[in-house]
């Protein structure tokens, strides 16, 4: 079965650093997502994003939260500039369409720790 | 304001048993709702999905069962296993496609 990964799988960096989290969802889905979950806590929604742009942000998603797809295959978050409370795992989702209805697919994760 | 609360918040059964955990939610309107299953430090599996207008829907030793009246799902786990031991979110989505998330029930499998 196709499946979403994620690199890294562990990134460590200090405050105010920049990091870029990587995902390749799986072929031919549209519908791209990211979601963090603080240790403990329950999973939040960051962003979904189709055909190039952003089609819903949360609160937590601000100015120093950004989406892309550079080579059209692979999806992006980068954190301008990291925060303690950035620390979380992140995790990429995909849906072949809307999500009505249809079974969003999770990648492993990448864990953040910000020092 | 739409939530999703789970219960219990963590449940220890032996190996073999059954068990049940529970979700309510105030979303309105609602289109349908999910039950994942996360093992610890990876990302959810979707076990179901159901729409209000779905009663119950089975996935292996997994039935999930919706009462949209009440507003109440239950997660029911048949003959558990060891690999059972996970935390069981429940996730409803709203007529804007929002998926509101519950905290999630923490099950341990004791052998």
């Amino acid at each position: 079965e196709p499946e979403v990964t994620q690199t890294p799988s562990h990134q460590v960096t200090q405050m105010g650093q920049e990091v870029i989290l990587r995902c390749v969802p799986i072929s031919n889905h549209l519908y791209f997502y990211w979601y963090r979950q603080i240790l403990g806590q329950k999973v939040e929604f960051l962003v979904s994003f189709y055909n190039n742009e952003i089609s819903e942000k949360s609160e937590i998603f601000d100015d120093q939260f950004s989406v892309e797809r550079p080579d059209g295959s692979n999806f992006t978050l980068k954190i301008r500039s990291t925060k303690l409370e950035d620390s979380a795992m992140y995790f990429c989702a995909n849906t072949r369409r809307l999500p009505y209805q249809e079974t969003q697919y999770f990648g492993p994760g990448t864990r953040l720790l910000v020092l | 304001k739409n939530q999703v609360e789970q219960s219990p918040q963590s449940l220890i059964i032996l190996e073999g048993k059954n068990c049940t955990l529970q979700c309510n939610y105030t979303v309105s309107p609602f289109s349908n709702l999910r039950w994942y299953k996360q093992d610890t430090g990876r990302g959810p599996v979707s076990l179901t999905i159901m729409t209000f207008s779905e009663n119950t829907k089975s996935n292996g030793r997994y039935t999930a069962t919706l009462d949209a009246d009440t507003k109440q799902s239950s997660l029911h786990i048949t003959a558990s296993q060891l690999s059972d031991s996970a935390s069981y979110i429940c996730v409803v989505t709203d007529s804007n496609y929002q998926l509101i998330w519950g905290a999630g029930t923490k099950l341990i499998i004791k052998p």
